[in-house]
């Protein structure tokens, strides 16, 4: 079946320092979403992409999505402490486009 | 606008009992969606309601089930609670009618099975 996945599956960071994940799906995508869930709490929505090769930007964040709309990435510029938490992508079923496939996550620990 | 809400936030079951978790979608969403989320499986679709009609389920078995209210109330049943029931059960409205768009979760309902 359709697959999220999601790389790498940890990362530790000095603040400051920049940040990356990245995200395959095993089928094209009409869309990626991105979520993040702060520890203890519920995946906030973040963005979403839908044209190939779009890039949006949002303050520090830098979404992208893939030409072939299989692939995408969030960039983190100068972590913050605040940008604790697990970064999810997500893209609609390819079976049932009611429903969200959601990769398993990166979490991103910042260390001051 | 008031957001997501789920009650209880919290409840501890045993193993056999059932549970009944409630959701109310934020005010004019009519497309709620529940997932459970687990430290192993991440993220997990379980169903999705439109106009009190589910449109799709996941892949779990029968002993969870759902439905949607007239006014776009949700609520989801798990019977005969196992201990792998134990999760973070998440509630998502979104304003979205024909596919899958931006959804906005609750807090959640935290199960624990003993």
């Amino acid at each position: 079946g359709q697959q999220v996945m999601q790389i790498p599956q940890y990362q530790h960071v000095q603040e400051g320092e920049d940040f990356t994940t990245y995200c395959n799906s095993s089928t094209t995508l009409s869309n990626i979403q991105w979520y993040k869930q702060r520890p203890g709490g519920h995946p906030v929505f973040l963005i979403q992409l839908v044209k190939s090769g779009e890039v949006k930007k949002q303050k520090r964040l830098t979404f992208q999505f893939g030409e072939a709309k299989k692939n995408s990435s969030l960039h983190i510029t100068a972590t913050q402490t605040t940008d604790v938490g697990t970064y999810f992508c997500a893209g609609p079923n390819s079976n049932s486009g009611y429903a969200l496939n959601f990769g398993k996550g990166t979490s991103l620990l910042v260390t001051p | 606008k008031a957001g997501v809400t789920q009650t209880p936030r919290y409840l501890i079951k045993t193993r056999g009992q059932q549970v009944t978790l409630s959701c109310s979608p934020i005010s004019g969403h009519r497309s709620v969606s529940w997932y459970q989320q687990t430290p192993g499986q991440g993220l997990q679709f379980l169903f999705e309601y439109f106009s009190e009609t589910q449109r799709n389920k996941g892949n779990f078995p029968g002993r969870f089930s759902g439905r949607q209210f007239s006014n776009s109330r949700s609520e989801m049943n798990v019977s005969t609670l196992e201990l792998g029931d134990s999760a973070l059960y998440l509630c998502a409205s979104s304003p979205r009618q024909l596919v899958a768009g931006e959804l906005f979760f609750g807090e959640g309902s935290r199960l624990t099975v003993l």
